[in-house]
């Protein structure tokens, strides 16, 4: 079975470009998370998603990113304009189980890194 | 609020000695925990996990933890360290019927021949 499969695996860009991750959960998980990864902060919440809805957005950094899931198969992150203190490694996970018998298990993508000169 | 502790940014044993991974946690409800591990330049992958029952969890690779209320931890035991055990590994809380997951800060662990 294919896992969580995010694309670009590596990014390199420069200040002030648009830059777009993509993310495709494991089919049939019906939760989706952004978090991010760094030296100084470690592993960052960023987003969740629960059936294509966004459930929590508090750990976005700033107005720069936005998320949005379409549909159950497809996620992106965008960080416009990009900074390089956005340097980090973003990863994406999926979730098998819904509401209440959710007990937090994550299955993640191998991630982006992404480096903004 | 969650929280993770992990004392120690840095784990180093020799192969073959325990391992001990240590992390407390801060739970407004009973909590669901995590132990995962990553390999450089990869995802996080779960190692185990506590929902509810047997305190003491085993996983993968010969890791065992075991939850102990009264002291709010969830230590990584493994008897007996491998080279392959050298990564980094990060303790987690989901408090359920939810969907946030708490990483803490990760400790990385070196195994010396």
């Amino acid at each position: 079975d294919a896992g969580v499969i995010q694309s670009p695996r590596h990014e390199v860009t420069e200040m002030g470009q648009e830059v777009t991750l993509r993310c495709k959960p494991i089919s049939g998980h019906n939760s989706l998370f952004w978090y991010r990864q760094t030296m100084m902060r470690g592993l960052e919440l960023l987003i969740y998603f629960n059936n294509n809805v966004p459930i929590d957005d508090s750990g976005m950094p700033e107005d720069r990113f936005s998320a949005k899931m379409p549909n159950a198969s497809f996620s992106t992150l965008k960080i416009q304009p990009s900074e390089p203190r956005d340097s980090a490694v973003y990863f994406c996970a999926s979730n098998p189980t819904p509401g209440l018998r959710n007990t937090g298990e994550l299955f993640f993508g191998e991630g982006s890194r992404l480096t903004v000169l | 609020a969650q929280s993770v502790t992990q004392l120690g940014s840095h784990v180093s044993v020799s192969e073959g000695a325990l391992v001990l991974l240590r992390c407390n946690y801060s739970s407004s409800v009973p909590p669901y925990l995590f132990w995962y591990v990553q390999y450089p330049n990869q995802g996080l992958q779960l190692l185990l996990k506590y929902t509810t029952g047997a305190t003491l969890v085993k996983g993968i690779n010969g890791f065992e933890a075991e939850f102990k209320k009264s002291e709010t931890s969830f230590h990584l035991t493994k008897p007996s360290a491998h080279m392959s055990d050298a990564a980094e590994y990060f303790c987690a809380v989901s408090e359920g019927g939810g969907f946030k997951t708490i990483f803490g800060a990760g400790t990385r662990l070196f195994v010396k021949a």
